[in-house]
């Protein structure tokens, strides 16, 4: 069975710094998503940025950038420039390459950026 | 924009009450999904359907039900309410196409007294 785990239950960033959070996941699929999912408190949970396991190079979306490595099955998040709006909960995801398949969500890790 | 609405952020029922939380989306969806939300456990899934009259076990389904009579709705049931289901209640849809993200609703904080 696949896991997801997050070893940073909390974390916290000055405004303008970057932050990266980690995401390990355990699988034996050659093929799957990734995705990072950002809930900002009492509001929707949205999607922030997805990796598809077969292209190597490492998606980013604006301030948003992932450190995607196969091998050691980690899919960190890198925030630069963090912003007061990035405080939120982060959850990272794993999805097999299959259409009628279920999302692993790890145990998120809390973000809060300080002015 | 998706758009999924779940008919109540704020609910409190009794135990032992039939509890009904809905949801709906407006993009023609296949898939929806149902999610309990419990700090430091983060998202586990209850049920999924992924097309009309269909539904498959999560990982946490024991005390729950679903329906999914029409492809836009899909209704979590709580058969007889008991205080550990106390829990912020997520639902879910996305394209069938395996590449496509979940799509959530803003959730349901529901009690059990």
């Amino acid at each position: 069975a696949q896991t997801v785990t997050q070893s940073q239950p909390e974390m916290s960033v000055q405004e303008a710094e970057t932050v990266t959070l980690s995401c390990t996941y355990d699988t034996s699929e050659n093929n799957y998503y990734l995705f990072w999912y950002k809930q900002p408190p009492s509001r929707q949970m949205i999607l922030v940025i997805r990796q598809e396991a077969y292209k190597q190079q490492n998606a980013t979306e604006n301030r948003f950038s992932v450190n995607f490595q196969k091998a050691a099955k980690s899919f960190s998040l890198k925030i630069s420039d963090s912003q007061l709006g990035d405080t939120a909960m982060y959850f990272c995801a794993f999805m097999k390459h299959k259409s009628y398949d279920k999302v692993i969500f790890g145990p998120g890790t809390s973000l809060s950026v300080i002015p | 924009d998706v758009k999924v609405t779940q008919s109540s952020r704020y609910l409190v029922k009794r135990t032992g009450e039939k509890v009904f939380l809905e949801c709906v989306q407006d993009m023609d969806h296949e898939n929806m999904f149902w999610y309990r939300q419990d700090p430091g456990l983060g998202l586990r899934l209850i049920y999924f359907s992924y097309d009309v009259k269909m539904k498959e076990k999560g990982d946490i389904p024991e005390g729950y039900s679903v329906s999914r009579e029409k492809k836009e709705r899909f209704s979590l049931i709580l058969e007889s309410a008991s205080t550990n289901q106390t829990s912020m209640y997520l639902c879910a849809s996305s394209l069938r196409d395996g590449n496509q993200p979940q799509h959530f609703g803003d959730g349901t904080r529901l009690s059990i007294l």
